[in-house]
Parts: structure tokens; C-alpha cells; sequence
């Protein structure tokens, strides 16, 4: 069935350090690929998102590339800052699940100073 | 910039009760959902509500649980009899459109613990 996989956490990172957050997904059809950021204390956000195969979603310094053939969406920033600390979501919607998305099952990010 | 409100931000009930969630989505939002996460697990689809009426649930969304859009900006999860295992953030949500050109607004949650 539809899933998504990501890398466990907590990932601890110094300020600056360059980030990657796994995330692979099992879909059928064509879906489009997200990351949601959740704050501490706050709902879940939209970060980036890619919407077809080699569509690189980026916002806030933080890229990730839509690759069909590893079935891929990998979360990355070249350098992080303290208030970059959260839980990241990968998710995908089904091209015929209408409005739901299907999530993985977060990455804490801690960023030292 | 408009936002989705969840109240109450914790609700603490005994097993067996009646809990109703409240959320109020964007105003002008078309789509409706509700999600879960149960501590340190991913987070769920329950429920997606458009034009009045349930559009999609999944397995989780048993006869425990309702939906109810009651005077057009409210929009309600009931679970009629808790149990220990819907302990659980749960997420209302909304968007204007469609998720490929509109991002899906979360509000801050309500956690549920059913002692």
C-alpha cells in the first residue's frame, strides 16, 4: 500500500552543518511530494513541495528533488541555524486521493549553537 | 494572515466519555479534514469533509467518530465512547482549492488523553 519512509531521528546538527533528511515513499500513479515543518508548540506547515519527476520544491534555504526512479524526495539545507529545530514531515497526496495526504512519520531536527 | 483555531489545546477525558473537538477553519476554505498522531508515530488521515458531507475517511474513522460542519465556520470531530488508544494529537485542517496549488492549513492541535 501507499506509504513513506523517512529517517529516524533525532537528528543533532551543529549551527551551520549541512542537512539531509531521508525520505522515500511508495505510491501508485503520479503524486506530488511534500515536506511540512511542525514548530514546537504549533500546527504542521507547508515547507516545499514538487508536483512532478525531476521538480526541486525550495523555500527558507531548503531544496528537495522529486526523483521518480529512487522514488525519492530528500530533504536538504547547506547550512543550518538553531531556528531551523523542528520535526519535518514528508508527505505525498495520491493523483486520485483527492485532498489527502499520506505522511511519514517525522524527523526531529535539533541545531545546536 | 488567516489561520485554522483548535480548541480546547489539551482535553484530558475518562475512558468511555464523549469528547467533542472544535476547530474553525479558514473562511473562505472549501475542504475540510481532521488528522491524528498518536505520540511518537506518524501523523493519520481520519476524515476529509466537502459540501456538507464526509468525502473521505479512512479505517480509523469508525462509527466512534463524527463530523459535523453545524453553523458554517465550526467543524467538529466527535468520538462518542473514548478509548485509551485515541490518545492522540489531533489536527483540523484546511484549503481553498487543491493540494498541488494551495498548501494544506494546519491548525496548532488538540491533545486528547483518555486516562
Amino acid at each position: 500500500g501507499n506509504s513513506v519512509t523517512q529517517m529516524e531521528g533525532p537528528v543533532t546538527l551543529s549551527e551551520e552543518a549541512f542537512l539531509t533528511i531521508n525520505c522515500t515513499y511508495t505510491a501508485t500513479g503520479y503524486p506530488s511530494l511534500f515536506w511540512y515543518v511542525q514548530y514546537p508548540g504549533e500546527g504542521l506547515q507547508l515547507l516545499l513541495k514538487a508536483t512532478k519527476a525531476d521538480d526541486k520544491g525550495s523555500n527558507k534555504g531548503f531544496e528537495a528533488t522529486y526523483r521518480k526512479e529512487t522514488t525519492s524526495f530528500h530533504l536538504e539545507k547547506g547550512s543550518v541555524q538553531v531556528s531551523d529545530s523542528a520535526v519535518y514531515f514528508c508527505a505525498f497526496d495520491g493523483d486520485n486521493a483527492g485532498n489527502m495526504l499520506t505522511f511519514g512519520g517525522g524527523t526531529r531536527l535539533m541545531v545546536k549553537p | 494572515e488567516p489561520e485554522v483555531t483548535q480548541t480546547p489545546s489539551h482535553q484530558v477525558t475518562q475512558m468511555g466519555q464523549e469528547v467533542i473537538l472544535r476547530c474553525v477553519p479558514i473562511s473562505n476554505h472549501l475542504y475540510f479534514y481532521w488528522y491524528r498522531q498518536i505520540l511518537g508515530q506518524k501523523v493519520e488521515f481520519l476524515v476529509s469533509f466537502y459540501n456538507n458531507e464526509i468525502s473521505e475517511k479512512s479505517e480509523i474513522f469508525d462509527d466512534q467518530f463524527s463530523v459535523e460542519r453545524p453553523d458554517g465556520s465550526n467543524f467538529t470531530l466527535k468520538i462518542r465512547s473514548t478509548k485509551l488508544e485515541d490518545s492522540a494529537m489531533y489536527f483540523c485542517a484546511s484549503i481553498g482549492g487543491n493540494l498541488r496549488s494551495s498548501p494544506l492549513h494546519f491548525g496548532n492541535g488538540t491533545r486528547l488523553t483518555v486516562t
